[in-house]
């Protein structure tokens, strides 16, 4: 398995300003992703990213609205930007541990997001 | 077509007896995987059990078990002996390559409450 920390548990911004969620993985992975539950709903992957490369996005979602940063392979943020109160929900990142097409998906503990 | 489909949005059991969560999914990757995941009110993802495509035998992790059948393309949970921390919405979710890459998609999840 693998121990994700992702901070701020929860947070409640302002309307038009940004927040930083970042996960921290304690070994080493090749991709982390970023997923988005809003409330009631199910998990929707919002990009995947990659060590030394651009983050993909998945349809519905741009970098200007999610920046992605991963430094290397134990950390990665997530930005959301110019938030509104659309943008309340969970946002969780995960990472794959296990051997090739036998991987188990295992996630942070989330952020807990409300906009006013 | 829905890729993972959860058909039971809540589910009630009595503490100690067992209960089955229902998934159905839907591939034509012959290399795929699939993962149950709790979510209590918290709000983090817990990994709870994974079958592969190419396993034989159903997955089994303490209290909790696998039934996998692949001709039906079916993936149901089953909780032995419920407890009150049981209580939780369940996701069923399967991971396969699309579009060149793997992806992991989740179904809408099954409200799980435990009666005493």
């Amino acid at each position: 398995s693998a121990v994700i920390s992702q901070k701020p548990s929860r947070d409640i911004c302002q309307r038009g300003t940004s927040l930083t969620i970042q996960c921290q993985v304690d070994s080493q992975v090749t991709m982390m992703f970023w997923y988005r539950q809003q409330p009631g709903q199910s998990l929707t992957l919002i990009a995947t990213a990659n060590q030394g490369s651009e983050a993909t996005y998945e349809s519905g979602f741009v970098i200007d609205k999610f920046p992605i940063s991963r430094p290397n392979l134990t950390f990665s943020t997530l930005t959301v930007s110019n938030m509104s109160p659309e943008d309340s929900s969970i946002y969780l990142c995960s990472v794959e541990v296990g051997t090739q097409l036998n991987e188990k998906l295992f996630f942070g503990s989330g952020t807990q997001l409300s906009v006013l | 077509a829905q890729k993972i489909t959860q058909t039971q949005p809540g589910m009630f059991v009595q503490e100690k007896e067992a209960v089955t969560l229902d998934c159905t999914y839907d591939t034509s990757d012959p290399s795929y995987g699939l993962f149950w995941y709790k979510q209590p009110s918290s709000g983090e993802m817990i990994f709870l059990i994974y079958q592969g495509s190419y396993d034989q035998q159903n997955a089994t992790e303490g209290r909790y078990s696998l039934n996998f059948q692949k001709a039906r393309k079916s993936a149901n949970l089953v909780i032995s002996a419920s407890q009150l921390g049981d209580s939780a919405m369940y996701f069923c979710a399967m991971r396969e390559v699309s579009g060149g890459y793997q992806k992991v998609t989740f179904g809408t999840g099954t409200k799980l409450q435990v009666i005493p």
